[in-house]
């Protein structure tokens, strides 16, 4: 199995570009996660969804779209990259949100020059 | 603000002995908290878990302690393994919220 995927794993862009992250869950779970970790912070939620057709804000949406049209993908927008949004981006995909173990992505690592 | 709180970036421990790392939290709506590992260039993954209607949980090496009244949980590692060396992150859920510490690094030194 392969889990869950992100594409891509490295990316530079430069202040007011756009660009998606892609992840991708092959497990059938319902719930599916988006993170950043910046160090000295751990890990902060940016958007979740419960299903398909269904997305909610985290603790630091502001930057960030994102959208589920089917069960297994759940990308990530950026619409107009800020040099504060250099970070690890992680997605994760679970059973149910917060009270069953998810299953974590292996990251992107963003650089906003 | 920092909802979920590790205050020891990092911890040493010899192989075979204890390892105890700390959890603190401020939001008395968690009520499912987890701990999770993190080697470098991977994700996280899941090590155990505890609900707020428990005050223990075991898996084999690994216990996780809550103590509600003082907002506060601990993950045992005994006997602590070489491979063990990683970030260890703790993590409180409430219907909607997740927040993480900011990780212990632990170090089993062989």
């Amino acid at each position: 199995n392969a889990g869950v995927t992100q594409t891509p794993k490295f990316q530079v862009l430069k202040t007011g570009q756009s660009m998606t992250l892609q992840c991708a869950q092959d497990m059938n779970h319902e719930y599916m996660s988006w993170y950043r970790q910046d160090p000295g912070m751990g890990l902060r939620l940016i958007h979740y969804s419960v299903g398909a057709g269904i997305t909610d804000q985290g603790e630091v949406p502001n930057g960030y779209n994102v959208s589920r049209s089917t069960t297994e993908d759940f990308p990530l927008r950026l619409l107009s990259a800020a040099p504060s949004q250099t970070s690890v981006y992680f997605c994760a995909s679970s059973y149910g949100f917060g009270d069953t173990e998810a299953f974590f992505g292996q990251g992107t690592r963003l650089t906003v020059v | 603000d920092q909802q979920v709180k590790q205050n020891s970036p990092s911890l040493s421990v010899q192989e075979g002995r204890i390892s105890i790392l700390n959890c603190d939290y401020t939001n008395s709506m968690f009520d499912y908290f987890l701990w999770y590992k993190k080697y470098p260039a991977e994700g996280p993954t899941f090590l155990i878990s505890i609900s707020s209607i428990k005050d223990k949980n075991e898996d084999g090496r690994f216990t996780v302690f809550l103590n509600k009244s003082a907002k506060h949980l601990s993950l045992h590692i005994v006997p602590s393994q070489p491979g063990d060396s990683a970030v260890y992150f703790c993590a409180a859920s409430a219907p909607g919220d997740m927040r993480f510490g900011a990780g212990t690094r632990l170090t089993v030194k062989p």
